[in-house]
């Protein structure tokens, strides 16, 4: 069973409007989200981070948003740029376990239309 | 620039062969990590090391080896390669800290 859920396979967004990316996950436990994005032919980027102490993270154009309750974190593109067109991958991990593996959901491919 | 490097880009072996795979990291990294990256799958891990001569087996284990004799470098190995092994292949390392460094990715296809 997946603990880190990314429902919607792609997202089709205009350029210059913004772009929200979903990500759910089912355990608890998980202390620390990633989002990482991924070209074609290319290895995933890590784009930005969030805490379980927090609720919002933000990096320039990308911000994290993360409601511990409802076990549900989103990744937030504003504006939406033709380059951001890639594959975006969530991901959870334990870090207040120190043995560090992420679980990374199926990712969600965004195509930022000109 | 911090760097982890995959051997090849691309790879096309044929079915039964033992394959290799090389990943070399020059940031001093205790942690290292074998993924595979299918469409409407996304990256599943295959193996990772948390120290020289340490290998633990991920989620997707079989019909795969590791082997870590130095720090820097991780290597997968396919020891009868077959066409379900057809994958983008990716490493990663991590120091205790968090977050990845992700090579290039190694696209394989058996024929």
């Amino acid at each position: 069973d997946q603990q880190v859920k990314q429902n919607s396979p792609s997202l089709s967004v205009q350029e210059g409007r913004i772009s929200i990316l979903n990500c759910d996950y089912t355990n608890s436990m998980f202390d620390y989200f990633l989002w990482y994005k991924k070209y074609p032919a290319e290895g995933p980027t890590f784009l930005i981070s969030i805490s379980s102490i927090k609720d919002k993270n933000e990096d320039g154009r990308f911000t994290v948003f993360l409601n511990k309750s409802a076990k549900h974190l989103s990744l937030h593109i504003v504006p939406s740029q033709p380059g951001d067109s890639a594959v975006y991958f969530c991901a959870a991990s334990l870090a207040s376990g120190g043995s560090y593996i992420p679980t990374f959901g199926r990712g969600t491919s965004l195509i930022v239309h000109p | 620039d911090v760097k982890v490097t995959q051997s090849s880009r691309y790879l096309v072996k044929r079915t039964g062969e033992k394959v290799f795979l090389e990943c070399v990291q020059d940031m001093d990294h205790e942690n290292m990590f074998w993924y595979r990256q299918d469409p409407g799958l996304g990256l599943r891990l295959i193996y990772f090391s948390y120290d020289v001569k340490m290998k633990e087996k991920g989620d997707i284990p079989e019909g795969y080896s590791v082997s870590r004799e130095k720090k820097e470098r991780f290597s997968l190995i396919l020891e009868s390669a077959s066409t379900n092994q057809t994958s983008m292949y990716l490493c990663a390392s991590s120091a205790l800290s968090l977050g990845y460094t992700f090579g290039s990715g190694t696209r394989l296809t058996v024929v």
